[in-house]
C-alpha cells in the first residue's frame, strides 16, 4: 500500500461546484503539504500544517481552503471550483530531508 | 521575487554529456535543500539533498551547493535518454515550508 495515499486520482467537475481532495498517510509524519501542479509552472505551495492545531497558507491559497481532521488526514477543498483551477494536484508529507508524495490528483473544472 | 528561481529549458544534451542544472533561492535562512526528479503525469522523486556548502556525490549524480551565492546546481555524469524528464530545485525555508522551483526539463538524445 502506498504510503500517501489521494482520492480521488481522477475528477471531473463544474464551474461553482464544492470540491474536497482526500490525502490520507501512512508514515505517521507531523508535516503535511498540498501543491498544485501547471505546466511550467512547478509545484506551488497551496496549505501546509505541521501538526493538527498549525495550519499555514501557501503561496497560492485564494479559492481553497483544508482540513487536518487527524494527523494522518489533510483534505483540500475547492468551495466553488473555477476553470483555472484545473490541475495536478500534489499531497505530501515530510520528515527531515525526506518528502514523500501522493500519486497526484488530476482535477479538471468544466 | 519567487523562493526558488529555476530555468526551465528545456535542456539538451547528448548521450554521455553532463548536464548541469542550476537554482537560485531567496531565503538566506534556508538550510536544507533538494533536487526531485519527475517524469510526466508522475509524482516528483527525491534523487538528492545537499546541507552544507560544497558538493555531495551519490553516482552519476553531483549537488553542489554555495550559500553565499544561495546557488544550488545538480550535475548528472554519463547522462542517459532515460534521465531525460523534469527536474525541480526544492528547499526548506527559513519558515520551514517546502517550496519547488518550476523545474528544468532535461532532454537527453541518444
Amino acid at each position: 500500500d502506498a504510503d500517501v495515499t489521494q482520492t480521488p486520482r481522477n475528477r471531473i467537475t463544474k464551474t461553482g461546484k464544492r470540491i474536497m481532495l482526500e490525502c490520507s498517510q501512512t508514515k505517521g509524519h507531523d508535516r503535511m503539504y498540498w501543491y498544485r501542479q501547471d505546466p511550467g509552472l512547478g509545484l506551488r505551495l497551496i496549505y501546509y500544517s505541521f501538526d493538527v492545531k498549525d495550519i499555514n497558507k501557501g503561496e497560492i491559497s485564494d479559492g481553497y481552503s483544508v482540513s487536518r481532521q487527524a494527523q494522518a488526514k489533510f483534505s483540500l477543498s475547492l468551495e466553488s471550483a473555477i476553470p483555472n483551477q484545473t490541475a495536478l494536484y500534489f499531497c505530501a508529507t515530510s520528515v527531515g530531508e525526506k518528502a514523500f508524495f501522493g500519486q497526484g490528483t488530476r482535477l479538471t473544472v468544466v | 521575487q519567487k523562493e526558488v528561481e529555476q530555468n526551465s529549458g528545456p535542456l539538451s544534451v547528448p548521450e554521455g554529456a553532463i548536464a548541469s542544472l542550476n537554482c537560485t533561492y531567496s531565503d538566506r535562512g534556508s538550510q536544507s535543500f533538494f533536487w526531485y526528479r519527475q517524469y510526466s503525469g508522475k509524482s516528483p522523486e527525491l534523487i538528492m539533498f545537499i546541507y552544507s556548502n560544497g558538493d555531495k556525490e551519490d553516482g552519476r549524480f553531483t549537488a553542489q551547493l554555495n550559500k553565499a551565492s544561495q546557488y544550488v546546481s545538480l550535475l548528472i555524469r554519463d547522462s542517459q535518454p532515460s534521465d531525460s524528464a523534469t527536474y525541480l530545485c526544492a528547499l526548506i525555508t527559513g519558515f520551514q515550508k517546502l517550496v519547488f522551483g518550476t523545474g528544468t526539463r532535461l532532454l537527453v538524445s541518444p
